[in-house]
């Protein structure tokens, strides 16, 4: 069955460090794969979206990687603040539909 | 650009009613909206697709007498849960695509059921 999967465990990390979260899916040959940020309480925010011929995408702070062989995804955020901390989302788009792995709650502590 | 408004944010009702949530598109016009169903502690599932001027398409297991969908307008689509129940109570999101070339969606802010 077609899987996306990441870490439901939630990560703690310290102010300033790089904070490094994995998306891994199966049974899905993706064109792209993007990442999203959401609140609590609020909808997602589309951070970054990554080619399957894109080895890697960085956009200020933010850094993916995309792994077509591994099919995995990483998604690293570095000299991590506190106002970092949220829910990361991956989601692949099968046929033109989202479909979200159920995302990695993020805490960085000051 | 490309902002998407949701209402209610938030309502309660009470068990057999209906109600109404609004999507729409402030900035751009949207052909297709989705609506997405987020349990606590979840992820976002897929609801139905909704196309301008033309039927929903819904998900494998959502009822679509239950779940009405309605997309009038390019910047317009609404969600209707019938005869809600208390396992309804839910945050019920919508988005749209601002440029299908670029595969972003934008998401509405979310609006929380709960049916009593």
């Amino acid at each position: 069955s077609q899987k996306i999967e990441q870490n439901s465990e939630a990560l703690n990390i310290q102010e300033g460090k790089t904070a490094t979260l994995t998306c891994n899916y199966t049974n899905y040959s993706p064109a792209y794969l993007q990442w999203y940020r959401q609140d609590p309480g609020r909808g997602p925010v589309f951070l970054l979206l990554i080619r399957e011929n894109e080895k890697e995408k960085r956009k200020e702070r933010l850094k993916v990687t995309f792994d077509t062989t591994l099919k995995q995804s990483l998604f690293h955020i570095t000299a991590s603040q506190p106002a970092d901390s949220a829910t990361y989302l991956c989601a692949l788009a099968p046929g033109g539909k989202l479909i979200f792995g159920q995302g990695t709650e993020l805490s960085v502590k000051p | 650009g490309a902002v998407v408004s949701q209402h209610p944010s938030w309502v309660i009702c009470k068990s057999g009613t209906s109600v109404k949530i609004e999507c729409r598109s402030l900035d751009f016009q949207a052909t297709t909206m989705f609506w997405y169903r987020q349990f606590p502690k979840q992820s976002l599932m897929l609801m139905a697709t909704s196309n301008e001027g033309s039927k929903a398409t819904y998900e494998q297991g959502v009822e679509k007498d239950k779940f009405l969908i309605n997309h009038a307008s390019l910047t317009l689509s609404t969600l209707t849960v019938t005869s809600a129940h208390p396992e309804d109570s839910s945050f019920y999101i919508c988005s749209a695509d601002w440029d299908r070339t670029k595969y972003e969606q934008y998401f509405g802010p979310g609006t929380r059921l709960t049916v009593t």
